[in-house]
């Protein structure tokens, strides 16, 4: 079964720039995976920040960007604010024979 | 403006039904995929099933497979989850979605679905 890896935490500093990453257990993550990212606060609905690798949702910040690093989906927070203190999820898509959908476990991302 | 509202979320018995509903507006509802999302309480986003704009193709995360059954009413703008045989960990919000692509570009605020005797 597939596994879709994330970091369960991380820190930044306020200001400063984080890059949360999006694995898979067996294999490398490439843009074929549409990989996309989702900020959740707590008792909140999830929100769109990218889709489709580096689209930016509508609304979403240009501090926010995404890309593919090496084998993984990468999330990039640059200068990085309070409110930016949330979980981030990825989501891959598992290919069109099946057509499935697979959320990491999400990063708790605290801004200290 | 985009919105989805889920409802019929409750309290059911292990073995219940529960029939969820996500009335949508502020887009063309029949020219979309449209997904469930759930998580359990304290727990992370898990994709659970998705429609295509038609209603023809249907897809399941295996460990709802069998059990759960999503449609949708272009006529009302609606999508459905029908969930049967439910579990103790099907307890979760259950949230709709809209699907772009290959990702979800819109969402609800949720619905709790709790399984307990």
């Amino acid at each position: 079964q597939t596994v879709v890896t994330q970091e369960p935490s991380f820190s930044v500093s306020p200001g400063g720039t984080v890059t949360l990453t999006c694995g898979l257990s067996s294999g490398s993550v490439s843009t074929s995976y549409y990989p996309s990212w989702y900020q959740q606060t707590p008792g909140q609905a999830p929100r769109t920040l990218i889709y489709s690798t580096n689209t930016r949702s509508s609304g979403v910040p240009d501090r926010f960007s995404g890309s593919i690093l090496g084998n993984k989906a990468a999330l990039t927070i640059t200068g990085a604010q309070a409110d930016d203190e949330s979980d981030y999820y990825c989501v891959l898509y598992m290919g069109s024979g099946i057509r499935h959908w697979v959320f990491g476990g999400g990063t708790k991302l605290t801004v200290l | 403006e985009v919105q989805l509202v889920e409802s019929g979320g409750g309290l059911v018995q292990p073995g219940g039904s529960l029939r969820l509903s996500c009335a949508a507006s502020g887009f063309t509802f029949s020219s979309y995929w449209m997904h469930w999302v759930r998580q359990a309480p304290g727990k992370g986003l898990v994709w659970v099933s998705g429609i295509n704009s038609d209603g023809s193709r249907t897809t399941y995360a295996d460990s709802v497979k069998g059990r759960f059954t999503i449609s949708r009413d272009n006529a009302k703008n609606t999508l459905y989850l029908q969930m049967n045989s439910l579990r103790a960990e099907d307890t979760a919000v259950y949230y709709c979605a809209r699907g772009d692509g290959y990702s979800y570009v819109n969402w609800g605020q949720g619905t709790l679905v709790t399984v307990s005797s």
